[in-house]
């Protein structure tokens, strides 16, 4: 069955440092998404992705973050300047143009922000 | 009121117990809504849609009440494997989907 995935599975980095969080959608899906979770809160939506473009995003995404499709495959987020309260899981996941409800995600990377 | 609102538990039940967890939302412009549920540091999974007709899924089932902005799910006949985070997902907007905070279920022997 395909699946998304993720890398790395855990990244630590130090406060101020840029982080680049990549995702390999499943490869006919369109619509892409990265959402986060904080330890023992809820999964957060930060933003929402097709067409190259952003198409929805929370208050959470501010100017620190930014999404990009580099290629055909990769889905990446990068956070330009780490806070330690950036210190999550970073959840990826895609959606097919047929059913753009069911979201399927990855497994996930623990940023660790010191 | 939040946007997505679950009662957090943790509901302890015995296997073969059958229990029903509730959810809230606020936009009523919201256009579809699901059940994930999430295992121990692990991604959400989604279980299933849930359809103004009510729609069941094995010992599952999902209902939406639109006019009080209220979702439900049930479990029949629970498993030692039910035992994860059962969370409640409304799509508020063009995929904007707003997770509640989730509802703990331990199913114990």
């Amino acid at each position: 069955e395909p699946e998304v995935t993720q890398t790395p599975s855990h990244q630590v980095t130090q406060m101020g440092q840029e982080v680049i969080l990549r995702c390999v959608p499943i490869s006919n899906h369109l619509y892409f998404y990265w959402y986060r979770q904080i330890l023992g809160q809820k999964v957060e939506f930060l933003v929402s992705f097709y067409n190259n473009e952003i198409s929805e995003k929370s208050e959470i995404f501010d100017d620190q973050f930014s999404v990009e499709r580099p290629d055909g495959s990769n889905f990446t987020l990068k956070i330009r300047s780490t806070k330690l309260e950036d210190s999550a899981m970073y959840f990826c996941a895609s959606t097919s143009l047929q059913t753009t409800d069911t979201q399927y995600f990855g497994p996930g990377t623990r940023l660790t922000v010191l | 009121r939040k946007e997505v609102e679950q009662d957090p538990g943790p509901f302890n039940v015995p296997e073969g117990a059958t229990v029903a967890f509730n959810c809230t939302y606020s936009n009523s412009a919201s256009q579809s809504f699901f059940w994930y549920r999430q295992d121990c540091r692990k991604e959400p999974k989604l279980l299933m849609s849930v359809y103004s007709s009510g729609n069941e899924d094995g010992r599952f089932t999902a209902q939406l009440n639109r006019a009080s902005q209220y979702i439900s799910l049930l479990i029949r006949d629970s498993k030692l494997s039910d035992s994860a985070t059962y969370l409640c997902v409304v799509n508020m907007r063009d995929n904007d989907m707003r997770f509640g905070a989730g509802t703990r279920l331990t199913v114990k022997p």
